[in-house]
C-alpha cells in the first residue's frame, strides 16, 4: 500500500512556543492531505483538509491561527501549532487519500509542558 | 443520530476464535468501505478496502458490505493476541466533495 510518512514521531515543547509537524506521501503524489486529532481511547477527529497549492479547509471548531496548514508540494503537507499550551497535548496523524482510499502517517504525540 | 455507528467495546475473546466487529450507517450515498486497524499509540493501518456491496476476503480476514441494509462487518478466523488492537471502520462518498467517515473504533482484545 501506500506510504505516508509523518515526523516527528513525538514532540515535547514549551508552552508559548511552536511546533511544526510535516507530513510526506513517499512514493505518490498527494493533492490532498488530511490532520487529525486523536485523544486517548477516542476515534479520530479531522481537524482541516490541506489542498496543493490552496488554502487548507478547517473543521467546525478547529482555529486556523492555531493551526496552521502549509501544503507547499504533491508530497508534503506541514501542521504547525503555534502558541501551544498544554491543552494541545494530543496524537496528530495525517493522511493522504489516493484512489478512493485514506493511508495513514505514524502519527505524532505532541506534549507541551 | 451518527453517520456511523460503531460500538466502541472492548471486546475480549480467547485465541483461536472468530471475531465479528460491525459499523451501520446512514447515508446511503457511501460508497468506498474500508477497515483500519490501530495499535495504541500508533496511526491506522488499512486492512481491508471494498467497493459497493458485497465480500473481500483476505487471509484471515473477510469484509462484508451490505448497503441495502446499510451494515459491514469484518470477521477475523483465528484469531490471535497480535490481533488485539482498536479496529476503525470508514466509508467515503464523493457527494458533495469526497467525505471519509470514521467510526469510533471497537477495541479488541485477544487473550492467549
Amino acid at each position: 500500500g501506500a506510504v505516508v510518512s509523518q515526523h516527528p514521531s513525538w514532540v515535547i515543547c514549551k508552552s508559548g512556543t511552536s511546533v511544526k509537524i510535516e507530513c510526506r506521501s513517499l512514493d505518490f503524489q498527494a493533492t490532498t492531505m488530511f490532520w487529525y486529532r486523536q485523544f486517548p481511547k477516542q476515534s479520530l477527529m479531522l481537524m482541516a483538509t490541506s489542498n496543493e497549492g490552496s488554502k487548507a479547509t478547517y473543521e467546525q471548531g478547529v482555529e486556523k491561527d492555531k493551526f496552521l496548514i502549509n501544503h507547499a508540494s504533491l508530497t508534503l503537507s506541514t501542521l504547525t501549532v503555534t502558541s501551544a499550551h498544554p491543552e494541545d497535548s494530543s496524537f496528530y496523524i495525517c493522511s493522504a487519500s489516493i484512489q478512493d482510499t485514506i493511508y495513514f502517517g505514524e502519527g505524532s504525540w505532541l506534549t507541551v509542558v | 443520530q451518527k453517520e456511523v455507528e460503531q460500538d466502541p467495546g472492548p471486546l475480549s475473546v480467547p485465541e483461536g476464535a472468530i471475531v465479528s466487529l460491525n459499523c451501520t450507517y446512514s447515508n446511503s450515498a457511501f460508497q468506498y468501505f474500508m477497515w483500519y486497524r490501530q495499535y495504541s499509540r500508533k496511526g491506522p493501518e488499512l486492512l481491508m478496502y471494498t467497493y459497493s456491496s458485497g465480500n473481500k476476503e483476505d487471509g484471515r480476514f473477510t469484509a462484508q458490505v451490505d448497503k441495502s441494509s446499510k451494515y459491514i462487518s469484518l470477521f477475523i478466523r483465528d484469531s490471535q493476541p497480535s490481533d488485539s488492537a482498536t479496529y476503525l471502520c470508514a466509508m467515503s462518498s464523493y457527494t458533495g466533495g469526497f467525505k471519509t467517515i470514521f467510526g469510533a473504533g471497537t477495541r479488541l482484545f485477544v487473550k492467549a
